[in-house]
């Protein structure tokens, strides 16, 4: 399976919303509504943000939100933060005959 | 608190196996499937394969075929993940993670693995 395609990386202001699309295929994030989002801090493990496409896990905050559209999930960072600076990693399941996962490429965000 | 805590830093000669392990605590070990997940130096996040600590079964992903063995020991909570025949790309961070309505919601620390001769 080839990795999803994120955008390397994003910016925006404080206050402002942003979106990193997460492509794949119909075989990927087409065929299931299992896509989740990571946030990763340099030096840090990954944090879940997202799960089964649009749910949050406890904790995380609302201005965290995701969809998606055919092959293409999207995560939406509203009122960006300071803190919302990191590396952020969108993930598929992608199996058929066989358990399969993909991540995406990875994204930058840098809060201006 | 739930929590996946790893074993230390590695570093291996090529051509030799590394095994990390990965001690779970604060929930029922053998109701969660555990995954491990790689990160190479400024790279993205790898899925390597996933094991199921009640019945011990696992899928590979196909670039780790015939190289990554995943066991578990049930009396201990501790899942292992051992990667042989090591080369220069293995040189990564090693995550175990949790899995739940197949997300990964726990992640463990992370095990540096270096391979250099």
């Amino acid at each position: 399976q080839s990795a999803l395609t994120q955008p390397a990386s994003v910016s925006g202001s404080p206050g402002q919303s942003i979106t990193i699309s997460c492509t794949g295929t119909s075989s990927d994030v087409g065929s299931y509504n299992l896509v989740s989002w990571y946030q990763q801090h340099p030096g840090k493990a990954p944090k879940l943000m997202i799960y089964e496409g649009s749910k949050r896990p406890s904790g995380v905050s609302n201005r965290f939100s995701g969809s998606k559209s055919g092959n293409t999930a999207s995560l939406t960072i509203s009122g960006l933060q300071a803190e919302d600076e990191a590396d952020y990693y969108c993930c598929s399941y992608a199996g058929s005959s066989t358990f399969d996962v993909v991540f995406g490429g990875g994204t930058k965000l840098t809060v201006l | 608190q739930v929590q996946l805590v790893q074993s230390g830093a590695e570093v291996k000669k090529p051509g030799a196996s590394v095994k990390v392990s990965c001690k779970a605590s604060g929930y029922t070990f053998t109701s969660y499937y555990m995954h491990w997940v790689r990160q190479a130096p400024g790279q993205g996040l790898e899925w390597m394969g996933i094991i199921n600590p009640s019945g011990g079964s696992t899928s590979y992903a196909q670039k780790f075929q015939g190289r990554v063995t995943m066991t578990r020991d049930t009396s201990t909570s501790t899942v292992y993940m051992e990667l042989s025949s090591l080369r220069s790309e293995d040189t990564a961070v090693y995550y175990c993670t949790k899995s739940a309505a197949d997300a990964f919601d726990i992640w463990g620390q992370g095990t540096m693995v270096t391979v250099s001769s």
